[in-house]
């Protein structure tokens, strides 16, 4: 089955800097990620996606990228607000063959103001 | 529509005891996905449905737990005899369909063993 690395699990940045988060993924069929973001207490809730037929998709703040070949994708958070403060999940899946979406291990990130 | 609606949103119980967790998914949706969540092994996808039928339940760790949906609108999660190692969050979610889009995720219930 898939297999989701996500890499740093905590990041510290000072207001206003940007945020990197990096995930892997080990199945090349996998053609649907998501990011979710879990505010402390509360339920993850869905921030942006990408699917395999794009390289990149922004929202504001936020980026995502993926590289397909090395099977890996990234969020970017940039000009960081204390309310970006959070847990972000990270998950592929076969999007169109089935339901199993499978997280990363999440990343805690820490907005200093 | 009020969202994925879980209960009861913290059950404290002692080990052995059985526990039930419910879940109501948003109307509409036609699979919904129960997940364990613990500090240690982060979110598990323990049993999904798809149309009230569980498609894959590879997740649920052992015999003591099952899940069952017997409608459209109502599904339960049991774990029965809890242990200690049980604690965790258990959030319920549903999508609309069977291909890749949205999670709502519930509210979750927070299960604690003692």
């Amino acid at each position: 089955g898939e297999n989701v690395e996500q890499h740093p699990s905590t990041l510290s940045v000072q207001e206003g800097d940007s945020a990197v988060i990096k995930c892997t993924y080990s199945d090349s069929a996998s053609n649907y990620f998501p990011w979710y973001k879990q505010e402390l207490g509360k339920r993850p809730q869905l921030i942006i996606d990408i699917r395999s037929n794009v390289g990149e998709k922004k929202d504001q703040r936020i980026a995502v990228t993926l590289n397909k070949t090395a099977k890996h994708f990234s969020l970017h958070i940039t000009e960081t607000q204390p309310e970006d403060s959070a847990v972000y999940f990270c998950a592929a899946t076969l999007g169109d063959a089935g339901n199993m979406l499978t997280f990363g291990g999440g990343t805690r990130l820490m907005v200093k103001p | 529509d009020a969202g994925v609606i879980q209960s009861p949103r913290h059950e404290v119980t002692e080990m052995g005891q059985e526990v039930t967790l419910r879940c109501k998914p948003i109307s509409g949706h036609n699979s919904l996905f129960w997940y364990r969540q613990t500090m240690m092994r982060g979110l598990e996808l323990l049993i999904y449905f798809n149309n009230n039928v569980p498609i894959d339940d590879s997740g649920m760790p052992e015999d003591r737990f099952s899940a069952k949906m017997p409608n459209a609108s109502f599904s339960t999660l049991k774990i029965q005899p809890s242990e200690p190692r049980d604690s965790a969050v258990y959030f319920c979610a549903s999508r609309l369909g069977l291909a890749s889009g949205e999670l709502f995720f519930g509210e979750g219930s927070r299960l604690t063993v003692l």
